[in-house]
């Protein structure tokens, strides 16, 4: 089964409105981290936002926020007031803490495109 | 500045030649790994590191060797590449590696296309 699944290949956001990009991850370990990356056309990965398993609140930094469902096992990014310079591809990743915490799993990524 | 240093960033090669992709950070960190990126899947782990001479096998390791010898330093090695192994690849370390904090930190990749 897939560790982390992003189902949005794509997405458009008009600038300046909000955008939430999904991801669902599956894990047994009650001890985890889940992680957003940014990779913009030059190429390079960007961390975005973090949120522990044990977190008690929704994890945020500036403009991005994540939305922590963690009966459903989802961890959508929100990126609020879009712009320009947030079109590039986004990963959605996940670190768990007991068993396999060596291992990173990434998503394929969702592709957002933000319109003028 | 803390950083994550790759090289080569690009190459060319053709099957069978030896090659190594070198990784290097100066963040003290304990945990390196490596992945490869491809259209649609995302990125894998191919080999992590703990620390010195601790490494193990992430999710694609067939073809690839690493050793890490020093703390800073963690060789990506193909004996003898093939064209399947045409891909972006990303060197990454992380200060934790007990527990799930510690996100990582990225180089800024190798993009190698094997003819």
């Amino acid at each position: 089964a897939q560790k982390i699944t992003q189902t949005q290949p794509g997405m458009f956001v008009q600038e300046k409105e909000a955008v939430t990009l999904d991801c669902t991850y599956d894990t047994s370990d009650p001890s985890y981290g889940l992680f957003w990356y940014k990779q913009p056309s030059s190429g390079e990965m960007i961390f975005l936002i973090y949120q522990g398993s044990y977190d008690q609140q929704n994890a945020t930094e500036g403009r991005y926020s994540l939305n922590f469902q963690k009966a459903r096992k989802s961890a959508n990014l929100v990126i609020s007031a879009s712009q320009l310079g947030d079109s590039a591809m986004y990963f959605c990743a996940m670190r768990e803490g007991r068993y396999n915490f060596n291992k990173f799993y990434f998503g394929s990524g969702t592709k957002l495109n933000v319109k003028p | 500045e803390a950083q994550v240093t790759q090289n080569p960033r690009y190459l060319i090669t053709v099957t069978g030649k030896k090659l190594t992709v070198t990784c290097s950070q100066n963040m003290n960190h304990e945990y390196m790994s490596w992945y490869r990126q491809d259209p649609g899947l995302g990125l894998r782990q191919i080999y992590y590191s703990m620390n010195v001479e601790v490494t193990d096998k992430g999710d694609v390791p067939e073809g690839y060797k690493v050793s890490r010898k020093e703390k800073r330093n963690f060789p990506l090695i193909l004996e003898s590449p093939s064209p399947n192994q045409t891909s972006l690849y990303f060197c990454a370390s992380s200060l934790g590696w007990t527990g799930p904090t510690g996100e990582l930190f990225f180089g800024e990749g190798s993009r190698l296309t094997v003819l």
